[in-house]
């Protein structure tokens, strides 16, 4: 089982201040399937990224990914205050598929 | 447009069984997988399985096996979630999601509650 470590736990930024957000994996993901997902209180995950840097339909281009192998990133350029929330990396490259633990980036 | 709505919140006894259902619209339903993923109280996700709706074959992550079962019904486009010997632990929220590069649609949730 491929373990996704993410961080920081928490990321503390003002509206317009760049996020950058890590996922490691214990081992080297398939193919670079590697997605992220946000998720706001309440809410269902929204798919933000696929293929490690692919934008899924409708996310804003401030949100970007990066990375292959064992080390991934979620950049979001400048923060929109509805972009606080928080962010999970996942990996689909193999079974079982696996998530990281998440990334909060709340208001500073 | 793709929508995903699941059943509704649920109360179950310790041992006892729940089944989630899973409704698809918007598209083929026997095109994409199907997977399940749950979240505990102010917890991440947890990847509980995948569901093949065409065909209905399905892959169950370790930790559920024995206790988990996925089906589907084609002819209502739905899916189902049902698990069973029901502890405390299992008190979670319950998502469906279609597979598209990654999980693209998701349902709205279901509560399952599990307490004496």
């Amino acid at each position: 089982e491929i373990v996704l470590t993410q961080s920081p736990g928490t990321l503390s930024l003002s509206p317009g201040e760049r996020a950058t957000l890590s996922c490691r994996a214990s081992q080297s993901v398939s193919s670079s399937y590697l997605a992220w997902y946000q998720q706001k209180p309440g809410q269902a995950p929204r798919l933000l990224i696929y293929g490690a840097s692919s934008r899924a339909t409708g996310i804003p281009d401030r949100f970007s990914g990066s990375g292959f192998g064992t080390d991934f990133i979620l950049t979001i350029s400048r923060l929109e205050p509805e972009d606080f929330a928080v962010y999970y990396c996942q990996q689909y490259g193999s079974s079982p598929w696996t998530f990281g633990q998440g990334t909060k980036v709340e208001i500073k | 447009q793709v929508q995903l709505v699941q059943s509704g919140a649920e109360v179950k006894k310790p041992g006892a069984s729940v089944k989630v259902s899973c409704k698809a619209s918007g598209y083929t339903f026997i095109s994409y997988y199907f997977h399940w993923v749950r979240q505990a109280p102010g917890q991440g996700l947890e990847w509980m399985g995948i569901i093949n709706p065409n065909g209905a074959s399905a892959n169950y992550a370790q930790k559920f096996q024995g206790r988990v079962t996925m089906t589907r019904d084609t002819s209502t486009s739905t899916v189902y979630m049902e698990l069973s010997s029901l502890r405390s632990e299992d008190t979670a929220v319950y998502y469906c999601a279609r597979e598209i590069e990654g999980l693209d649609s998701w349902g709205q949730g279901t509560l399952v509650t599990v307490s004496s």
